[in-house]
């Protein structure tokens, strides 16, 4: 079974600058997607961002990147020129891939990171 | 993104009724989606998988005969919470899988 840390129960940045959430995971699959999930106030559950497994090149989406390291089973979250609405709860997915079976969309969540942004 | 709705967003209930949550995918068929419950400041913790056509298929621990799933169309699947009691209370959410999980917006059920 694959299982998913996040060993920053919370973690406050200044207005304006870079934060980086840590993530790492365990799996014996070779192809996988992660993602960052992004849970404010409201407890919407809103996508960050998604990296294959099978992709070397670290996914971007505007000011949010990821440093994928799969050999270190690692998925860090970079946040950069943070904002007042980046104050969140993150957490972090495993999910396998399409093509293994009936559990393939399951997602397999860590316990989440509590960002504060400090105006 | 797609979209999932959720509904109702909140719901107060009195104890020994039942409850009946949608979760819809509006722009995209899943033939898959999942039901969740977040207990205050924890992780989602996944109750049961809901697949069209077929029965739902429950995490351990999770009483099928209390939380009632059924997954009628590849746009809709609803979660009935029956018999509801106190401890019941929490929120729910709901997902459903195209190239990503997307989230409905939950429900917050409240029994008294």
């Amino acid at each position: 079974a694959q299982t998913v840390t996040q060993s920053q129960p919370e973690m406050s940045v200044q207005e304006a600058e870079t934060v980086t959430l840590s993530c790492t995971y365990d799996t014996s699959e070779s192809d996988y997607y992660l993602f960052w999930y992004k849970q404010p106030p409201s407890r919407q559950m809103i996508l960050v961002i998604r990296q294959e497994a099978y992709k070397q090149q670290n996914a971007t989406e505007n000011r949010f990147s990821v440093n994928f390291q799969k050999a270190a089973k690692s998925f860090s979250l970079k946040i950069s020129d943070s904002q007042l609405g980046d104050a969140a709860m993150y957490f972090c997915a495993y999910r396998s891939p399409p093509y293994s079976g009936a559990g393939s969309y399951q997602l397999t969540f860590g316990k989440g990171t509590k960002l504060s942004v400090i105006p | 993104g797609a979209v999932v709705s959720q509904h109702p967003s909140w719901v107060i209930c009195k104890s020994g009724t039942s409850v009946k949550i949608e979760c819809r995918s509006l722009d995209f068929q899943a033939t898959t989606m999942f039901w969740y419950r977040q207990f205050p400041k924890q992780s989602l913790m996944l109750m049961a998988t809901s697949n069209e056509g077929s029965k739902a298929t429950y995490e351990q621990g999770v009483e099928k005969d209390k939380f009632l799933i059924n997954h009628a169309s590849l746009t809709l699947s609803t979660l009935t919470v029956t018999s509801a009691h106190p401890e019941d209370s929490s929120f729910y959410i709901c997902s459903a899988s195209k190239d990503s999980s997307f989230f409905g917006s939950g429900t917050r059920l409240t029994v008294v």
